[in-house]
């Protein structure tokens, strides 16, 4: 089975500029999360997806972020305009279901310096 | 979900078993008790979990103790390879957005 996969594996920006992350879950499976991990800490979760609608987005910061999952597969996070604070990895995971007895599947993130 | 307490680091020999402990005394019933660990620059990947009863795979055992209040995952014959970020998470039954702490970072040495 193919894994959780996400582009590009890495980006550099310069603050207030625009970036885009994309993620391909493991087919068939109905929720999608994306995570911010900081250098030295634990995943974050940003946000959850149940097929295309938003389970729980309230660990992101709405002013600059937004991530949209048309037709219920892919999926896209943006940030806009980025700050310095935002450089971190930004993970992909997929579970077939909402349920707590199904793992998440993640994928090896994108590392994402702002300068 | 449960808060987990676990130790910063943790150091093992190459061959040995890896035991490493895990705090959840707040757990409810409906919790289980998830292990992942994250390689240096890839994504956090799935070892095991398990609810009330210990639990194996190919890749480790999962012990909870009778109160479920503490659990261990032990790695049988650790190797170089396993040298990583260990977490141990609480989840509810009915949802799976995983709440990561800051883990045991495991030293596997030669």
């Amino acid at each position: 089975e193919a894994g959780v996969a996400q582009s590009p594996r890495y980006k550099i920006i310069e603050k207030r500029q625009s970036v885009a992350f994309w993620c391909n879950p493991i087919s068939g499976h109905a929720t999608l999360y994306w995570y911010q991990q900081i250098l030295g800490q634990g995943p974050k979760l940003l946000i959850q997806f149940q097929n295309n609608g938003v389970v729980d987005d309230s660990q992101l910061p709405k002013d600059r972020f937004s991530a949209e999952r048309l037709k219920g597969v892919d999926s896209t996070l943006k940030i806009q305009p980025a700050k310095l604070e935002d450089s971190a990895v930004y993970l992909c995971a997929s579970s077939p279901t909402g349920q707590g007895s199904s793992p998440l599947h993640f994928g090896n993130g994108t590392r994402l310096t702002v300068t | 979900d449960a808060k987990t307490t676990q130790p910063p680091s943790m150091d093992c020999a190459e061959g040995r078993a890896a035991n490493l402990p895990c705090n959840h005394s707040t757990i409810s019933g409906n919790e289980y008790v998830y292990w992942y660990r994250q390689i240096h620059s890839q994504g956090p990947q799935y070892i095991i979990h398990g609810l009330k009863n210990n639990e194996t795979n190919e890749m480790a055992s999962l012990i909870i103790t009778e109160d479920r209040k503490s659990s261990t995952l032990i790695l049988p014959h650790a190797t170089l390879r396993d040298t990583a970020v260990y977490y141990c998470i609480g989840l509810k039954y009915n949802n799976n957005d995983m709440r990561f702490g800051a883990g045991t970072r495991l030293t596997v040495k030669p």
